[in-house]
């Protein structure tokens, strides 16, 4: 059974506006969760992060949003630009489990300028 | 420059051939992990090893053995066991006494059949 899931395989948005990607789990084990930027044929370029204690953490334009009694995660981009065309994964890290992570299956944002 | 080389970036497998990947890290981290991905899906977990000369299986370990005999090296083998190993394989590695850090990975090798 998929862990995490991210539910929209694609996204589109003008260029200036907001972008939401969204991502939820199952595993109540999972303390901390990061979000990766990947481009076809590279490896995933770590994004942001947030530990389980907290609700919000912000870098820059992006923004991510916890809401552990939903199981829910966000990540906001504002305002977006054509250079953050990309597929975005959301992972979840259990430190009971060897600090592996489990990652949602992705979603490909297009971002029109 | 620190970081993780996977090397090579393309690689083509005959019929019951085994091959492997490299993966060699020069950040002194201590846990490196190999990953799946599949067009249009996530990354799935194939082994892990947080320490030299022990790692466990994840996911989808079938098909695949690894080696840690050094900190820095990671490989993979892809052996004739695993009927579709076409798939980009991803290396990446942290360092898991640094509290709450994100993994850091390589760019990849593509793997197809020929």
């Amino acid at each position: 059974d998929q862990q995490v899931k991210q539910n929209s395989p694609s996204l589109s948005v003008q260029e200036g506006r907001i972008s939401i990607l969204n991502c939820d789990y199952t595993n109540s084990m999972f303390d901390y969760f990061l979000w990766y930027k990947k481009y076809p044929a590279e490896g995933p370029t770590f994004l942001i992060s947030i530990s389980s204690i907290k609700d919000k953490n912000e870098d820059g334009r992006f923004t991510v949003f916890l809401n552990k009694s939903a199981k829910h995660l966000s990540l906001h981009i504002v305002p977006s630009q054509p250079g953050d065309s990309a597929v975005y994964f959301c992972a979840a890290r259990s430190t009971v489990a060897g600090n592996m992570l489990t990652f949602g299956g992705g979603t490909r944002l297009m971002v029109k300028p | 420059d620190g970081g993780i080389t996977q090397s090579p970036k393309y690689l083509f497998r005959k019929e019951g051939q085994n091959v492997t990947l490299s993966c060699e890290q020069n950040l002194n981290h201590d846990a490196m992990y190999w990953y799946r991905q599949d067009p249009g899906q996530g990354l799935r977990l194939i082994y892990y090893s947080q320490i030299v000369n022990d790692f466990q299986k994840g996911d989808i370990a079938e098909g695949y053995s690894v080696s840690r005999e050094k900190k820095e090296s990671f490989p993979l083998t892809v052996t004739s066991a695993q009927k579709n190993p076409t798939a980009f394989y991803l290396c990446a590695s942290i360092n898991t006494g640094a509290g709450n850090q994100p993994q850091h990975f390589g760019d990849g090798t593509r793997l197809s059949i020929l």
